[in-house]
């Protein structure tokens, strides 16, 4: 079975510094990938980037940025120049290739002071 | 592109009556839908995944005859909440799969009073 984990259940950051929010998973499957989504207090999911675990870069998506550690099964999001419409829920979430199930870890809720 | 949408947005029912709650995939069509309880400040718990045309599958836990899904197209499935108590209040989201990506609803908002 999978599992993500998520340490962080709440952070506050500075307005227009960098953020990273971590997220480690357990999984014995080779061929997997990784997901982060945005809730903002809407409830909406917004997804904001993904990492096949046979990706050689890490990925990026504009101010977001994912740091892929598949040693140490770690896919911490980096958001650089935070802004206060960054407040909001952060969850990181896997599926395994062939299977559409995702598993999302408890969250962090990022607060960004201005 | 790859919108769905949930309707109602928000609902109160009185315990003991049913609720439906309709996810729809607006421009493309779906053959598997997900459907997602969250509690505050919870994260999402996957009900049960349902596929265009035959029954849905249910996660450990989630009682069948309570939670109705019916996934009667390929761009609609509804999830009826039946004989709702307070317990049940909660945030239910939909999700659909498109091209390997699943892409989520705006949520429904259920309270039993």
């Amino acid at each position: 079975a999978q599992k993500i984990t998520q340490t962080q259940p709440g952070m506050f950051v500075q307005e227009k510094e960098a953020v990273t929010l971590d997220c480690t998973y357990d999984t014995s499957d080779p061929s997997y990938g990784l997901f982060w989504y945005k809730q903002p207090s809407s409830g909406e999911m917004i997804f904001l980037i993904y990492q096949g675990s046979y990706d050689q870069q890490n990925a990026t998506e504009g101010r977001y940025s994912l740091n892929f550690q598949k040693a140490r099964k770690s896919a911490n999001l980096v958001i650089s120049a935070s802004q206060l419409g960054d407040s909001a829920m952060y969850f990181c979430a896997m599926r395994i290739f062939g299977n559409e199930k995702l598993t999302f870890g408890t969250g962090t809720r990022l607060t960004i002071i201005p | 592109g790859a919108v769905v949408s949930q309707h109602p947005s928000w609902v109160i029912c009185k315990s003991g009556t049913s609720v439906k709650i309709e996810c729809r995939s607006l421009d493309f069509q779906a053959t598997t839908m997900f459907w997602y309880r969250q509690f505050p400040k919870q994260s999402l718990m996957l009900m049960a995944t349902s596929n265009e045309g035959s029954k849905a599958t249910y996660e450990q836990g989630v009682e069948k005859d309570k939670f109705l899904i019916n996934h009667a197209s390929l761009t609609l499935s509804t999830l009826t909440v039946t004989s709702a108590h307070p317990e049940d209040s909660s945030f239910y989201i939909c999700s659909a799969s498109f091209r390997d990506e699943q892409y989520f609803g705006p949520g429904t908002r259920l309270t039993v009073t």
